[in-house]
């Protein structure tokens, strides 16, 4: 079946520092792939996302690429803000299949100090 | 504001007590999803209602039901209580798509939740 493997958290880095967060897949066919971000007490926002090989989702500062060889999709932040600290989460959805569940990675938790 | 609205927001209960979890979709939005997000589990898939029809079951629990109504909201319930089922349960909602466009790339979008709290 499918499934999200992303880097374990907590990630803690000084504001202004490079972020990397891992997310691989494994997926049966050709799914879309998602970065969603948890701020504290809130609900789940979709951050980026992108629905086939070598498409590029930005958004915030945030970028990944749908690396298919790779099976991965990696978030990366040049320059991060305290206002970044969140949860956030991979996720894939079978493109051949609309209205289906996301499946999720874990979860990495970002905390960013200034 | 994502368009979905969860109620309600904070619950605290007892064990072996029952409750109801309610979710609006977002306007036009035919599909719910139900995940439950506890610390050591991550989000896992509950189910999903498509139009009233029950589309997709994850990991549920038998004590735990749910429904879609022609208004299309839907409530989950949640019964025989026990303390591990203390939780943040999310609604979501997705875009129906249109016959011959693909106006659904597979984004899902939240609620802010009810925290439920088994004492």
């Amino acid at each position: 079946g499918n499934s999200v493997t992303q880097m374990e958290g907590p990630v803690t880095l000084s504001e202004e520092a490079f972020l990397t967060i891992n997310c691989t897949y494994t997926a049966t066919g050709y799914p879309s792939l998602f970065w969603y971000v948890q701020y504290p007490g809130e609900g789940l926002q979709l951050l980026l996302k992108a629905t086939k090989a070598d498409d590029k989702g930005s958004n915030k500062g945030f970028e990944a690429t749908y690396r298919k060889e790779t099976t991965s999709f990696h978030l990366e932040k040049g320059s991060v803000q305290v206002s970044d600290s969140a949860v956030y989460f991979c996720a894939l959805s079978d493109q051949g299949r609309r209205n289906t569940p996301l499946v999720f990675g874990k979860g990495t938790r970002l905390s960013v100090i200034a | 504001d994502s368009g979905v609205t969860q109620t309600p927001k904070h619950l605290i209960t007892a064990t072996g007590q029952r409750v109801t979890l309610r979710c609006s979709p977002r306007s036009g939005d035919l599909s719910v999803y139900w995940y439950q997000q506890s610390l050591d589990q991550g989000l896992q898939f509950l189910i999903q209602y498509y139009n009233g029809e029950e589309r997709a079951k994850g990991n549920i629990l038998e004590r735990f039901s749910a429904q879609q109504f022609p208004d299309l909201h839907s409530e989950l319930n949640l019964s025989s209580l026990e303390l591990g089922d203390s939780a943040l349960y999310f609604c979501a909602s997705s875009p129906t798509p249109f016959r011959g466009r693909a106006v659904n790339t597979g984004e899902l979008f939240f609620g802010e939740g009810s925290r439920l709290t088994v004492l």
